[in-house]
C-alpha cells in the first residue's frame, strides 16, 4: 500500500506570495490533518478534513487554510507569506480520524520564505 | 502556552543500555498519549499509545508509564539499539479531540544510541 505523499516536496517563496500545499492520503483513508513544525516549536495542529469537512481547527490566522476533495486529496494554502511560515508542513492521513495513533504521516514539504 | 513539553532536547545513550525520554503536560484531560519517532526527511511513525486511565503499556523494547498526578510520562526503550537513533515526540489528545485527527506535539527529544 502507498503512503502518504505530499507535493511538492521543497519550496521557496517569497515574502507576500501565496503557496498550495497537497497530500494524497493513503487509498482508503478519508481524515488528512495538517501540522506545522518549526525548530523549538514541534508540531503544531493545523486542521483536519474527513469527507471534505473540516472538523478541527488549530490556532493560525486566517492566511492559512486547506480544503478536501472527493477523492480525499487535500490541499493547505498560505497567503501572503510571512519568513515565519518558514517551516515543515506535515500531513497524515487515517481511515477515519479514529484509533488514537493511528495516523500516517507524510514526509513533508520544507517551505522556505525569503 | 506550552500544553506539551520535552524539556529535554537530546539524549545520547549507550548500546544495549536503557533510553528514559520524557514529556511534561498541563492540561489534566488528556485522554490519549503518544509516541512519535521520526527520521530525518521522513514523517513521524507512530510508535506507542496509553490511554489516560493506564499506567503502563508495553509494546516489545518500548514501555510508556504515565503518572497523572504528577502529569508526567515516559518512553522507555530497553535495550537501545543504533536504530533507534531518531527524534521522539510526545503527543496528547483532548476528549472529543482523539478522532478529529488533532494532536498537541512537544517539541521532541533527539535521541542518540551509540554503537
Amino acid at each position: 500500500k502507498a503512503g502518504v505523499t505530499q507535493t511538492p516536496r521543497y519550496l521557496i517563496k517569497t515574502r507576500g506570495q501565496q503557496v498550495t500545499l497537497s497530500c494524497s492520503p493513503i487509498s482508503g483513508h478519508r481524515s488528512v490533518s495538517w501540522y506545522q513544525q518549526t525548530p523549538g516549536q514541534g508540531l503544531q495542529f493545523l486542521f483536519e478534513y474527513f469527507s471534505e469537512t473540516q472538523r478541527n481547527k488549530g490556532n493560525f490566522p486566517g492566511r492559512f487554510s486547506g480544503r478536501q476533495f472527493s477523492n480525499s486529496r487535500s490541499e493547505m494554502n498560505v497567503s501572503t507569506l510571512e519568513l515565519g511560515d518558514s517551516a515543515l508542513y506535515l500531513c497524515a492521513s487515517s481511515y477515519s480520524g479514529q484509533g488514537v495513533g493511528e495516523q500516517y504521516f507524510g514526509p513533508g514539504t520544507r517551505l522556505t520564505v525569503t | 502556552d506550552q500544553q506539551v513539553k520535552q524539556n529535554s532536547p537530546s539524549l545520547s545513550v549507550q548500546e544495549g543500555r536503557i533510553s528514559i525520554l520524557n514529556c511534561d503536560y498541563t492540561n489534566s484531560m488528556f485522554d490519549y498519549f503518544l509516541w512519535y519517532k521520526k527520521y530525518p526527511a521522513e514523517g513521524p511513525t507512530f510508535l506507542i499509545s496509553i490511554s489516560s486511565i493506564k499506567d503502563k503499556n508495553e509494546d516489545g523494547r518500548f514501555t510508556v508509564f504515565l503518572n497523572k498526578s504528577a502529569k508526567h510520562l515516559s518512553l522507555h526503550i530497553v535495550p537501545s539499539q543504533p536504530g533507534d537513533s531518531a527524534v521522539y515526540f510526545c503527543a496528547a489528545s483532548e476528549p472529543g479531540s482523539s478522532n478529529t485527527g488533532k494532536l498537541i506535539f512537544g517539541q521532541g527529544t533527539t535521541l542518540q544510541v551509540k554503537p
